[in-house]
């Protein structure tokens, strides 16, 4: 069974940090990996998706992520973090059905 | 592209109310949508699966007399929650994927409807 593991409930940085929230996924197949970012009562906003081209993905607001099939993970970085960013980000695999299995979710807090 | 918008925004109402909530998607057809619930600080639950003019597939432990989905067309689907309880209070969000200029393996979501039952 597919599952996604985020680490970190929450994770604090300084605003012109680094951001690195960290996804790690199983699946049997290769996969569509998504990264989707909530703001406080929002709905979801797509920030990047990895569909097997390019391994490093370029998303919006500056994020990126880059695919690694040997460690299977799918971390999000963003070389400088602003106070915008503050929000919680969702990693989520998808199955074959396009349902999407969802990681517990990460909330970034930025300190300025 | 791919916006999906959802009505209301926010409901307040009494308990055994029957509330209705749309999702639309604006400017693709969606071949499929589905409703989630998200309790606070958690993430989202599906709730189920809707396909244009096919009865829902609704996921394990969600009452589907009670949790009424209708995909009448390809842009618009509704969730009506019968005899609402204050325990069916929580956050609905609505998600589409489809066909057209939209890639299908990617579900665009809504802004989410906060219900509040008294």
């Amino acid at each position: 069974a597919q599952s996604v593991t985020q680490l970190g409930s929450h994770v604090s940085v300084s605003e012109g940090a680094l951001v690195l929230l960290r996804c790690n996924y199983s699946s049997s197949v290769p996969p569509y990996l998504f990264w989707y970012v909530q703001y406080p009562n929002q709905g979801l906003q797509l920030l990047l998706k990895y569909t097997s081209a390019a391994t490093l993905v370029k998303g919006i607001n500056g994020f990126e992520a880059e695919f690694k099939k040997s460690e299977t993970s799918f971390h999000l970085t963003k070389p400088s973090a602003h106070m915008s960013d503050a929000a919680e980000y969702f990693c989520a695999v998808s199955r074959r059905d396009y349902q999407l299995i969802w990681g517990a979710g990460t909330k970034l807090i930025i300190k300025p | 592209g791919a916006v999906v918008s959802q009505h209301p925004s926010r409901v307040i109402c009494k308990s055994g109310t029957s509330v209705k909530i749309e999702c639309r998607s604006l400017d693709f057809q969606a071949t499929t949508m589905f409703w989630y619930r998200q309790f606070p600080k958690k993430s989202l639950m599906l709730m189920a699966t809707s396909n244009e003019g096919s009865k829902a597939t609704y996921e394990q432990g969600v009452e589907k007399d009670k949790f009424l989905i209708n995909h009448a067309s390809l842009t618009l689907s509704t969730l009506t929650v019968t005899s609402a309880h204050p325990e069916d209070s929580s956050f609905y969000i609505c998600s589409a994927r489809g066909g057209g200029s939209t890639s299908q393996e990617t579900q665009y979501f809504g802004p989410g409807t906060r219900l509040l039952v008294l």
